[in-house]
């Protein structure tokens, strides 16, 4: 069956630039996470999304970061005015509930020159 | 803060014999524990969980060893194969307080050699 996908797979951008990373979780699933992985480091907890609750944002490493999620399903993660150290690769993961295993996607590699 | 450490960066072991990943923790709030596999230009995707009320967890060739009073647990892969090799990442979850989403370390890069 389909997993999570994610697109781009891989994106480089110039500082400075916008830009918007998608999720598409798998179907049914309500809840939604984002994460990143920058180099020599774990994943690092973004941003939460739970059926049709404020998401948890306590994850965001700053303002220029923010994500929605449309009709409880497709995710975009939006960075503003992107930076070197943004350099990561993005992942979703999504789950049936709160507390059930997460599925991630392959990430998306984004490079900011 | 790190609250979940894996402070071997990587990990070599012959074919056939034992890996052991360990893992330590400082925020005693976690209530379960989990291990996700990586393959390069892949997501994690889940190995195997403990609860925070026991002490093993056993799935085939994977067990996962918790000890609460030193904040510490393993996962032992017996007998390791060529394919285990990847990147194991240990996580903690706090069902309490955050909703869901996982502490990740930093992971440990096991190479199983033929």
């Amino acid at each position: 069956g389909a997993g999570v996908s994610q697109s781009p797979s891989n994106k480089v951008t110039e500082k400075g630039k916008d830009v918007e990373l998608r999720c598409d979780p798998i179907s049914g699933h309500t809840a939604l996470y984002w994460y990143r992985q920058s180099l020599g480091q774990g994943l690092e907890f973004l941003i939460y999304f739970q059926g049709n609750s404020a998401p948890d944002k306590s994850g965001l490493p700053s303002d220029r970061f923010s994500a929605e999620r449309t009709g409880g399903s497709v995710s975009t993660l939006t960075i503003q005015r992107t930076q070197q150290e943004d350099s990561a690769v993005y992942l979703c993961a999504s789950s049936s509930g709160n507390y059930n295993e997460q599925f991630f996607g392959p990430g998306t590699r984004l490079t900011v020159l | 803060d790190q609250q979940v450490k894996q402070n071997s960066p990587s990990l070599s072991v012959q074919e056939g014999r034992i890996s052991i990943l360990n893992c330590d923790y400082t925020n005693s709030m976690f209530d379960y524990f989990l291990w996700y596999k990586k393959y390069p230009a892949e997501g994690p995707t889940f190995l195997i969980s403990i609860s925070s009320i026991k002490d093993k967890n056993e799935d085939g060739r994977f067990t996962v060893f918790l000890n609460k009073s030193a904040k510490h647990l393993s996962l032992h892969i017996v007998p390791s194969q060529p394919g285990d090799s990847a990147v194991y990442f240990c996580a903690g979850m706090n069902y309490g307080g955050s909703q869901g989403n996982l502490i990740f370390g930093k992971g440990t890069k096991l190479s199983v050699k033929p």
